[in-house]
Formats: C-alpha cells, sequence, structure tokens
C-alpha cells in the first residue's frame, strides 16, 4: 500500500510551459505539503494545507500555484516554467500541523530544458 | 524566521564505530526536532524525533540528545553499518513549519 503518492516520477519539459503535478495520501491525514529539493539537497518548505485550508505560503512565486480538492490530495500548478525550477518536488502528509510525523512521497525529478 | 545550521555536511566513519552530526537551532520557541534519512534517489524518512520537553531518546542505534539552553542537538549512531549510508537531515519546527538543515552526507566504510 503506497501511503503518500506522487505523479509524474519524472518531468521534462521546456522553459514556457505549463506543468502539474499531483500528489495523494491514503493515511487519513489533515495536513499535506510541498517541499522543493535543490540540487544540493537542501529541502526547502513551500506550501502546506491543513483540511484543504492553505497554512504556510512561503516566498514561493506566485507562478506555482497549489490546489487541494480534498484533504487526501494536494496538486500544484506550475505555469511558466523557467531554468532555476529544475528540482525534486517531494509532496508530504501528517496527522496535524504540530509536531507530527512527516511522510513524504517519492519525489518528482522536474528538468526544465 | 528560523534557521538550523547542521554539521558536517559530509562524514565518512568506519563500519562498526559511531557517527555524531550536530545541528544548532536560532528560535527558543521551536519545541519538535525531528531527523529524517534520504538514502540516494529515495524519499526522507523519519528515523527519530525529540520534543523540547525531553533531553534525550534512544531507539536501538540511535540516539538524538536536545539541550535547549544552547539550542543544539546531535543524533548519534552507534555500531555503523553499511545501510546507515545516506543523508541525513535535521529539522526544527516552529509555528507549524519545519525548517530543515542543509544535510551531512554519511558514508560508512567497510
Amino acid at each position: 500500500d503506497t501511503a503518500v503518492s506522487q505523479t509524474p516520477k519524472y518531468l521534462v519539459t521546456q522553459m514556457g510551459n505549463d506543468k502539474s503535478i499531483k500528489c495523494e495520501q491514503n493515511l487519513g491525514h489533515d495536513t499535506m505539503y510541498w517541499y522543493k529539493q535543490d540540487s544540493k539537497k537542501f529541502l526547502k518548505i513551500m506550501f502546506s494545507y491543513n483540511n484543504k485550508e492553505l497554512i504556510i505560503n512561503e516566498t514561493v512565486p506566485n507562478r506555482f500555484s497549489p490546489k487541494s480538492p480534498d484533504k487526501a490530495h494536494l496538486n500544484l500548478h506550475i505555469n511558466s516554467l523557467e531554468l532555476g525550477d529544475s528540482a525534486v518536488y517531494f509532496c508530504a502528509s501528517s496527522r496535524g500541523l504540530l509536531n507530527y510525523e512527516q511522510y513524504f512521497g517519492p519525489g518528482t525529478r522536474l528538468t526544465v530544458t | 524566521g528560523e534557521n538550523v545550521e547542521q554539521h558536517p555536511s559530509t562524514l565518512s566513519v568506519q563500519e562498526g564505530d559511531s557517527a555524531v552530526i550536530k545541528c544548532t537551532y536560532s528560535d527558543s520557541a521551536s519545541n519538535y526536532f525531528p531527523w529524517y534519512k534520504q538514502e540516494l534517489g529515495k524519499r526522507p524518512q523519519l528515523i527519530i524525533d525529540i520534543r523540547s520537553n525531553v533531553g534525550e531518546k534512544k531507539d536501538q542505534r540511535i540516539a538524538v540528545t536536545l539541550n535547549k539552553t544552547a539550542k543544539h542537538f546531535s543524533l548519534h549512531i552507534t555500531e555503523t553499518q553499511p545501510e546507515d549510508s545516506a543523508v541525513y537531515f535535521c529539522a526544527a519546527n516552529r509555528n507549524e513549519k519545519l525548517t530543515f538543515g542543509t544535510g551531512t552526507r554519511l558514508t560508512i566504510i567497510p
């Protein structure tokens, strides 16, 4: 059973395109996140949602727009892709906002050419 | 906001020896400190965590210590094995946000 899943696993696209990454969790968690891991392995939070409500929106360009249709899903849409967007994007979920283990998805490696 | 520093960035130890990774945090209000392990090409996974009301926690070969006064916490791995080779991240939680350290690449030499 996959706890947190993401699609696609790999995404190769050209500058200027728009793309989406989907995330689903079957753990019954209330909170979901998007993280970006760059080539130096730095893990940085982008967004968090709790019960479909946006809680954290780090200083992310507004080309990035998360959407949570329900508690089990958190998608990430990226407009006008740039070279600097190339990274691995991880979705994660946790029982709640405070001090709970975060379960990560397998990651989506985005390459912008 | 919170700032988490992690040292060393790389660490090589002989199999069977101990490894220690240290982190410092800036915000004294942080109250939850997890450690994640990320194997090559895989997702980060929690290996141990500690809350601010506890000074030490141990789980088999892994232990974490927390010094709230000095605002630092450490991961200790004893009797290291080849499967311990990975990148380890510390993190600190403040205001519903987890801030990660920059990671330590641990290599176990057989």
